[in-house]
C-alpha cells in the first residue's frame, strides 16, 4: 500500500540550531502537505508543495515530486517549535500521514 | 474569519453505543475531512465531503459515517463503539482555487470507550 516515512523519529536541538525533517512517499501523489502538532494536539498547515521549494519566514520546503521527496527546514529554531512535524500525503481522495518527527527545541 | 469548531471537547461512552461528533466549517470552505488520532500516533483519514456527499474514503468499516450540511459543517457518527475506537477525532475544513490554499485543523474531540 501507500507508504509516507519520515526521518528522523526523533530530533533534539539547542534554540538557535537549524535542521532539516524528511519525507518519503511510495507512490506519486496530488499534493504534499507539511503539518505541525503543536504540545496542546493543535495542528496548524505549514506547507502545501506538490512541488517545487516555498519560504514561509524561519521555515522552507521543498518537493522533488520525480524522486518522490520533500524536506522541511527549521532554521533559527525556538522553543515554540517543539513539536510533532507530519508530511501527509494526498493520493486522489486518501489523505496518508507520516509518522512525524518529533521536535524538542531546548532552551 | 472563524476557524474551526469540534463538538463536544471530550466525551466518555460506553462499549457498544452510539456517539455522533460536530465540526463547523472555517468561512469559505466547502470540503471536511474526518480523521482519527490514537495516542501517540499520527491521524489516520477516515473520509471526506465536498457538496454533501463523501468524495473520499480511508480504511474504516461502514459503522464509520457521516454527513455534510448545506452550509458546510459536518456530523460524524460511529455506531457500536469498540475500545479500539478511543482516540482523538479531528475534523479538517479545505477550500482550494488556483489562487488559494487552506487546509485548517480544529482542536478534536476526545473519545473515550470504556
Amino acid at each position: 500500500g501507500i507508504q509516507v516515512e519520515q526521518s528522523p523519529p526523533d530530533l533534539i536541538l539547542q534554540e538557535g540550531a537549524n535542521s532539516t525533517l524528511r519525507c518519503n512517499f511510495s507512490d506519486s501523489v496530488n499534493n504534499l502537505q507539511w503539518f505541525h502538532q503543536n504540545p496542546w494536539g493543535q495542528l496548524i498547515n505549514l506547507f502545501y508543495i506538490p512541488s517545487g521549494t516555498k519560504q514561509n519566514g524561519r521555515l522552507s520546503a521543498t518537493t522533488v515530486a520525480t524522486e518522490r521527496y520533500s524536506l522541511l527546514y527549521i532554521s533559527s529554531s525556538q522553543t515554540t517549535d517543539s513539536g510533532v512535524y507530519f508530511c501527509v500525503g494526498n493520493y486522489g481522495q486518501n489523505f496518508v500521514f507520516g509518522p512525524g518527527t518529533r521536535l524538542s527545541v531546548l532552551p | 474569519e472563524t476557524g474551526v469548531t469540534q463538538s463536544p471537547t471530550h466525551l466518555i461512552k460506553t462499549r457498544g453505543q452510539q456517539v455522533t461528533l460536530r465540526c463547523s466549517s472555517q468561512s469559505g470552505h466547502n470540503t471536511v475531512s474526518w480523521y482519527q488520532q490514537a495516542l501517540g500516533q499520527g491521524p489516520q483519514f477516515i473520509f471526506q465531503y465536498y457538496r454533501e456527499e463523501e468524495n473520499g474514503r480511508g480504511n474504516f468499516p461502514p459503522r464509520f459515517s457521516g454527513l455534510q450540511f448545506p452550509n458546510y459543517s459536518s456530523e460524524l457518527n460511529v455506531n457500536a463503539l469498540e475500545l479500539d475506537d478511543s482516540a482523538l477525532y479531528l475534523c479538517a475544513s479545505s477550500y482550494y482555487t488556483r489562487e488559494y490554499y487552506g487546509y485548517t485543523f480544529g482542536s478534536g474531540t476526545r473519545l473515550t470507550v470504556v
